[in-house]
């Protein structure tokens, strides 16, 4: 079975600042995908950035980017200048390429100080 | 397009009454999560849907909870009797099946209360 580890229960990082927020997993799979959400207190998840495993480049969007490791099954958020409106809980997510079965890790909260 | 719809957004009910959560996904999401979140923790699949057709419910405790996917569009996920454990987030999530379009789209879920 897969899981997924987020060690970070919280963080915390000055705007304007980097933070990396990390995320391990296991699995037996050679093809899946990963992504970070965002959970804000209103509950909405929300997508922050996806991998699909079989690609080597690491992804980006915009301030946000992973450094995805598939031998070390290692998949880190970095936030680059960060906002306040970054703050929320983030969770690290699992994809399994043939059953769509999709699991979260226990999740990170970032606060983020002015 | 719309997104995932949830209801009720809210619930309290004591310790033993039952209660239905509905979820009506995305339009042509043939896949359909239901998750339970406790309080400072993360998601936790209950259920996965395709279609009509049960994919995995290994964590579903089904001698309280059980689900339904009527037609393969809107769902219902039932907790008969409630425990005081079961106070959670309930969260309904749909996705495109297959290796494209891969992401998850969540509705805003169910805070429940067991009192």
């Amino acid at each position: 079975a897969q899981t997924v580890t987020q060690s970070q229960p919280e963080m915390s990082v000055q705007e304007a600042e980097t933070v990396t927020l990390s995320c391990t997993y296991d699995t037996s799979e050679s093809d899946y995908y990963l992504f970070w959400y965002k959970q804000p207190p209103s509950r909405q998840m929300i997508l922050v950035i996806r991998q699909e495993a079989y690609k080597q480049q690491n992804a980006t969007e915009n301030r946000f980017s992973v450094n995805f490791q598939k031998a070390a099954k290692s998949f880190s958020l970095k936030i680059s200048d960060s906002q306040l409106g970054d703050a929320a809980m983030y969770f690290c997510a699992y994809r399994s390429y043939n059953t769509d079965k999709l699991i979260f890790g226990t999740g990170t909260r970032l606060q983020v100080f002015p | 397009e719309a997104g995932v719809a949830q209801s009720p957004r809210y619930k309290i009910i004591e310790k033993r009454q039952s209660v239905a959560f509905w979820c009506n996904p995305i339009s042509g999401h043939a896949t359909l999560y239901w998750y339970q979140q406790i309080l400072g923790q993360g998601p936790k699949l209950l259920i996965q849907f395709q279609n009509n057709g049960v994919v995995d419910d290994s964590q579903l405790p089904k001698d309280r909870f059980s689900a339904e996917r009527l037609k393969g569009v809107d769902s219902t996920l039932k907790i008969q009797p409630a425990k005081l454990e079961d106070s959670a987030v309930y969260l309904c999530a749909s996705s495109r099946t297959g290796r494209v379009n891969t992401e998850a789209f969540f509705g805003q879920g169910t805070r429940l209360t067991v009192v």
